[in-house]
């Protein structure tokens, strides 16, 4: 199975970095996922990673250690429409699946 | 038009009902995805579909079921609701080849059992 945590809310400045992490326990890790998901809506994708490393998107960066289960979602220069639950997605190999968990999410609210 | 797409997107039920949700995508992908999604508790899977022919359960599929017609189209049943179901439904679809697929969500059923 699989367990994954991550802060249930963060508030942050308009303009400023926030840094969301994740952390996860799995036997066969496969991948990382992060999504943005905002009220009343679908969640879209907005990174992966599967090595160790920064991958960096515009405003938006994804980092995974693998060997310490880690990783963190950080956005720069903060926008109001940032405002969004982020959640974190942790593949792994199940029974040869490649099935995907999702964490419960952290609710960021940007504020002016 | 929407990649994926969901029907009905609301919906008030009573205990005891049927219901069935449904999914279609033209995203021409073989694989699909149902959740639900509760507060405090983020997205659950019920069941998936990596081809028309296989269907697995997930984390939570007792009290649902599924129907893959074709490839584009995925449905969940209640088959007799509870309210203990009210809960914000996904359908998801992704490509089956490449490992860093991601998921492509539709636009979600809010679903309450009264």
């Amino acid at each position: 199975g699989q367990n994954i945590d991550q802060p249930t809310e963060m508030t942050a400045t308009e303009g400023a970095i926030v840094q969301i992490n994740c952390t996860y326990q799995t036997s066969g890790f496969n991948g990382l996922f992060w999504y943005q998901q905002h009220a009343g809506e679908a969640p879209t994708f907005l990174s992966y990673n599967v090595l160790d490393g920064l991958e960096e998107k515009g405003r938006f960066s994804s980092f995974l250690s693998r060997s310490k289960g880690y990783s963190y979602l950080l956005l720069k220069e903060l926008q109001m429409k940032d405002s969004a639950s982020y959640l974190c997605a942790v593949r792994d190999r199940a029974g040869g699946y490649q099935k995907v968990t999702f964490g419960t999410g952290t609710k960021l609210q940007v504020i002016p | 038009d929407a990649d994926v797409t969901q029907t009905p997107r609301n919906r008030i039920t009573k205990t005891g009902k049927r219901i069935m949700l449904e999914c279609s995508q033209t995203k021409g992908h073989d694989r699909m995805y149902w959740y639900r999604q509760d507060p405090g508790l983020g997205l659950r899977l019920i069941y998936y579909s990596f081809d028309v022919k296989d269907i697995n359960k997930g984390e939570i599929s007792d009290g649902y079921s599924v129907s893959r017609q074709a490839q584009a189209k995925f449905s969940l049943s209640l088959e007799s609701a509870i309210p203990n179901q009210t809960a914000l439904y996904f359908c998801a679809t992704s490509e089956g080849a490449r490992t860093s697929y991601e998921q492509y969500f539709g636009p979600g059923t809010r679903l309450t059992v009264t």
